[in-house]
């Protein structure tokens, strides 16, 4: 079946512009993750969904980020003002349901901000 | 808080070598340990995992075996293959507040020479 797609796989942008990343996990998962990639910090979670639940925001670095997800599928991920530090590959996750522990990760955007 | 530490790369090995990456992880209560594979250009992905001490999660002649005693997670292979140069990435997932999220070391480079 399809996996985690994630659009666009990549994504130059200029300093101070907003970005939105989308991610549609695999049908039926109820839980979705948005993790960061970079070289300074290996891989870093940001933000959580399960159903209907509120998100858990803690990873988000700051105000600038934010991510909603809709009807219980699609997510975007919004970044305002863009910095050249927010230059990463962002991965989306989706899981079957709470308490499963597994994660399949969609192939992730990679931001590139000049 | 939720730590991994795994050992540094980049690692080398001819074919056919024994391969042992080694992971330790900080964790309240009983996490579930995972290690994650990305290979040149494409996404993460889930290559074994073990939910509780003792098991032993395998899959493509990798092995890891969950020790609580020394809280490792070490990933082993008996003969490794050009094919399995990638990065990987030991990890731990807990549910914590009616969140889960994975923790990530910060990945070990292994290159296969034929």
């Amino acid at each position: 079946g399809a996996g985690v797609s994630q659009s666009p796989s990549n994504k130059v942008t200029e300093k101070g512009k907003d970005v939105e990343l989308r991610c549609d996990p695999i049908s039926g998962h109820t839980a979705l993750y948005w993790y960061r990639q970079s070289l300074g910090q290996g891989l870093e979670f940001l933000i959580y969904f399960q159903g209907n639940s509120a998100p858990d925001k803690s990873g988000l670095p700051s105000d600038r980020f934010s991510a909603e997800r809709t009807g219980g599928s699609v997510s975007t991920l919004t970044i305002q003002r863009t910095q050249q530090e927010d230059s990463a590959v962002y991965l989306c996750a989706s899981s079957p349901r709470q308490g499963t522990h597994e994660q399949y990760f969609g192939p992730g955007t990679r931001l590139t901000v000049t | 808080g939720n730590s991994v530490t795994q050992m540094e790369g980049p690692v080398t090995l001819s074919e056919e070598a024994f391969l042992t990456i080694n992971c330790t992880y900080t964790a309240t209560g009983y996490p579930s340990l995972f290690w994650y594979v990305q290979y040149p250009g494409e996404g993460l992905q889930l290559l074994l995992k073990a939910t509780k001490a003792d098991d032993k999660g395998s899959n493509k002649g990798f092995e890891a075996t969950y020790r609580k005693e020394t809280t490792s997670f070490h990933l082993e292979k008996g003969s490794v293959q050009v094919s399995d140069s990638a990065v990987y990435f030991c990890a731990l997932s807990r549910t914590q507040g009616g969140s889960e999220k994975l923790v990530f070391g910060k990945g070990t480079k292994l290159t296969v020479n034929p």
